[in-house]
């Protein structure tokens, strides 16, 4: 089926560990990005890219880094984890609309992470 | 990117119509106005596009004034499965396109 694959869909880290979110999408869409949401609040942009070995900060870019080697794939990684970084993570590719509007994203299904 | 206002929260009943309007005072000449459904432990779903006067699917109800300073997403006879946030985007297929910002969205509670 196409559409935006996450993994894990969860994962329990101690503080300081080291660990990477993977995503994979199949629509062939330039753009990618990843959000985190906080439970009870909205999401928030933490990095995204535009094209394979493009990728930019968003509202929340500190203690995550991403690379974008090739169009299907947009990997997060937490260097060092902190309690502060329980959320989940919600990786999307996004395309125009109908090929001339506004960008339309297709979310994954989430990766919960709690760091103890 | 324009700012957009919603709504904290909306209750309603099975069976009633549910009108969402979002201000965007300061949207921009190519900027669209998208509007995406988020349940409980799931990312946001696409709901519905649109730029001006009405756009309708099989799902809502877009509704834009000339002046395009708001918007209201219509969803009929809703069903308690449409419990959900409901978020109001503006943004273009450039600048904006990409680096799509979220804010708290509508919670909407619908009661038996």
């Amino acid at each position: 089926n196409a559409g935006v694959t996450q993994t894990p869909k969860f994962q329990v880290l101690k503080t300081g560990q080291s660990m990477t979110l993977q995503c994979a999408q199949d629509m062939n869409h330039e753009y990618m990005s990843w959000y985190r949401q906080d439970p009870g609040m909205g999401l928030r942009l933490i990095h995204y890219s535009v094209g394979a070995g493009i990728t930019d900060q968003g509202e929340v870019p500190n203690g995550y880094n991403v690379s974008r080697s090739t169009t299907e794939d947009f990997p997060l990684r937490l260097l060092s984890a902190a309690p502060s970084q329980t959320s989940v993570y919600f990786c999307a590719s996004s395309s125009p609309f109908r090929g001339s509007g506004a960008n339309v994203l297709t979310f994954g299904a989430g990766s919960r992470l709690t760091v103890l | 990117l324009a700012k957009t206002t919603q709504p904290i929260s909306m209750d309603s009943y099975e069976g009633q119509e549910v009108n969402i309007t979002c201000s965007h005072n300061n949207i921009a000449t190519n900027d669209y106005i998208t509007w995406y459904q988020q349940f409980p432990s799931q990312g946001p779903r696409f709901i519905i596009q649109g730029y001006k006067t009405k756009v309708t699917n099989e799902v809502a109800s877009l509704f834009i004034p000339a002046d395009r300073k708001s918007s209201t997403l219509s969803l009929p006879r809703v069903s308690l499965s449409d419990t959900a946030v409901y978020y109001c985007l503006v943004g273009d297929a450039g600048t904006g396109g990409f680096k799509t910002i979220f804010g708290a969205g509508t919670r909407l509670f619908v009661k038996a």
